[in-house]
C-alpha cells in the first residue's frame, strides 16, 4: 500500500526557513497537498497540487515535488505556524495522508 | 460563504449504529464531489469515503468498507455517512471535506462531529 513518511516533529526558529517532508516511491508523479491543523482546529489546505497557494495564505508558504520527495517550505516562520502539517495524495482510487509532523517555532 | 456543518455524532456502543449528517451551503452543493475524513484523538488524518456528485462513484478506506455507507441528498444539499457495526477505534473527530475537482485536493473542510464508540 501506499505510504507517506513524514517527520514527526520539526522545530524552527522564529524567522527563519522550516522545511517538512513528505516521502515516497515516485511521489514526484503525484499531485501532492498540504495541509494545516491547528490545535483544536479543522485543517486548511495550505499548498495544492504540488506547489499552488490557495488564496489567503501567505506567500511564505511554498512547496516543491519531485522523485521521492514533497517538501513544504515554510519561510520567515512566525508563532502562529506553529501547527501539524499534513500531506495528502490520491492513489488507486483512495486518499492517502502522511503522519503529520509537529511544527515548533522557537 | 462556504459552510460545512457536521452533526449526528455522540456515544454509540460497540456494535451499534450512527449516522452523521454534513450541510453543505454557499456553494452549488450537487456539482462537488465529496469526502469523510477522520482523525481518532491524538492521532493523525485518515481519510474514510469518496462520493462523487451522482453518486455512482464511491470509494471506501479498508477499515471501513462493508460497515459505513456513504451518501447524500443534492436537493437537500447534504452528505451522509451511515455508520454501522463501531468498533471501539471508530472513535474520533469526523470531518466532511469538499473536493475541488475529481480526486484532487480538499478546499473546505467542516469543524467535525465527534463520535465514541465505548460500553
Amino acid at each position: 500500500s501506499y505510504e507517506l513518511t513524514q517527520p514527526l516533529s520539526v522545530s524552527v526558529a522564529l524567522g527563519q526557513t522550516a522545511r517538512i517532508t513528505c516521502g515516497e516511491d515516485n511521489i514526484g508523479t503525484k499531485n501532492v497537498h498540504w495541509y494545516q491543523q491547528r490545535p483544536g482546529q479543522s485543517p486548511i489546505l495550505v499548498i495544492s497540487r504540488d506547489s499552488g497557494r490557495p488564496s489567503g495564505i501567505p506567500e511564505r508558504f511554498s512547496g516543491s515535488n519531485s522523485g521521492n520527495m514533497a517538501t513544504l517550505t515554510i519561510s520567515s516562520a512566525q508563532a502562529g505556524d506553529e501547527a501539524d502539517y499534513y500531506c495528502q495524495v490520491w492513489d488507486s482510487s483512495t486518499v492517502v495522508f502522511g503522519g503529520g509532523t509537529k511544527l515548533t517555532v522557537l | 460563504e462556504v459552510q460545512l456543518v457536521e452533526s449526528g455524532g455522540g456515544l454509540a456502543q460497540p456494535g451499534g449504529s450512527l449516522r452523521l449528517s454534513c450541510a453543505a451551503s454557499g456553494f452549488t452543493f450537487s456539482t462537488y464531489n465529496m469526502n469523510w475524513v477522520r482523525q481518532a484523538p491524538g492521532k493523525g488524518l485518515e481519510w474514510v469515503s469518496y462520493i462523487n456528485t451522482r453518486s455512482n462513484v464511491i470509494y471506501y478506506a479498508d477499515s471501513v468498507k462493508g460497515r459505513f455507507t456513504v451518501s447524500r441528498d443534492n436537493a437537500k444539499n447534504s452528505l451522509y455517512l451511515q455508520m454501522n457495526s463501531l468498533r471501539a477505534e471508530d472513535t474520533a473527530v469526523y470531518y466532511c471535506a469538499r473536493d475541488r475537482l475529481q480526486l484532487d485536493y480538499f478546499d473546505y473542510w467542516g469543524q467535525g462531529t465527534l463520535v465514541t464508540v465505548s460500553s
